[in-house]
């Protein structure tokens, strides 16, 4: 059973346009949802947060967006660069056992 | 150092033969996970520490997997009579309760590579 799930295992964006990640989750328990980006042979590298109790957090540019009607999740990258393409993966943290559980992961290639 | 720190960061063994990873996590930090990453595939959850709790090991594969954390410290994850299957790099991670972001800190992993 998948809480969180990320059905776009790839996607490829032009430099300089908007890059949108999405993520389902099914469990109404999860009191944060965050974003990392993975690059090979390194660690996950966190990217934003958004707390359940939020629709929207912005860093720079990166903009997260929470959908609690649709347990929906997605993060926006504005304008994209070629230092972006990475593995991004979203991942929910379960408020009464504070397990984090992570999505499959999807592979961004940002073209120049 | 100021993040989780792995090792090792790398690991040839033979199968069959048993191997110790090791995890220090952020100073302060109660929580501490166990994520195992194969080619090609997602953060698998393996174990999870919380403080003195009995640690959450809903994620261990098979009995051959093992963990230990000394108190609210070091952590080992152990594996015995290594398969070809458990080759992956493994992530720790460590957070605080009391976050205000949820965010979750990861070590570099420790890539296992079973002959």
């Amino acid at each position: 059973d998948q809480q969180v799930k990320q059905n776009s295992p790839s996607l490829s964006v032009q430099e300089g346009r908007i890059s949108i990640l999405n993520c389902d989750y099914t469990n109404s328990m999860f009191d944060y949802f965050l974003w990392y980006k993975k690059y090979p042979a390194e660690g996950p590298t966190f990217l934003i947060s958004i707390s359940s109790i939020k629709d929207k957090n912005e860093d720079g540019r990166f903009t997260v967006f929470l959908n609690k009607s649709a347990k929906h999740l997605s993060l926006h990258i504005v304008p994209s660069q070629p230092g972006d393409s990475a593995v991004y993966f979203c991942a929910a943290r379960d408020s009464g056992t504070y397990k984090y559980i992570f999505g499959t992961g999807t592979r961004l290639k940002v073209l120049a | 150092g100021a993040g989780v720190s792995q090792s090792p960061s790398n690991k040839v063994t033979e199968k069959g033969k048993d191997v110790e990873l090791r995890c220090d996590p952020i100073s302060g930090h109660t929580a501490l996970y166990w994520y195992r990453q194969r080619l090609g595939q997602g953060l698998e959850f393996l174990i999870y520490f919380q403080g003195n709790s009995a640690p959450d090991k809903s994620g261990l594969p098979s009995d051959r997997f093992s963990a230990e954390r000394t108190g609210e410290s070091v952590s080992t994850l152990t594996i015995q009579r290594t398969q070809q299957e458990d080759s992956a790099v493994y992530l720790c991670a460590s957070s605080s309760q009391g976050t205000n972001t949820g965010e979750l800190f990861f070590g570099e992993g420790s890539r296992l590579t079973v002959l």
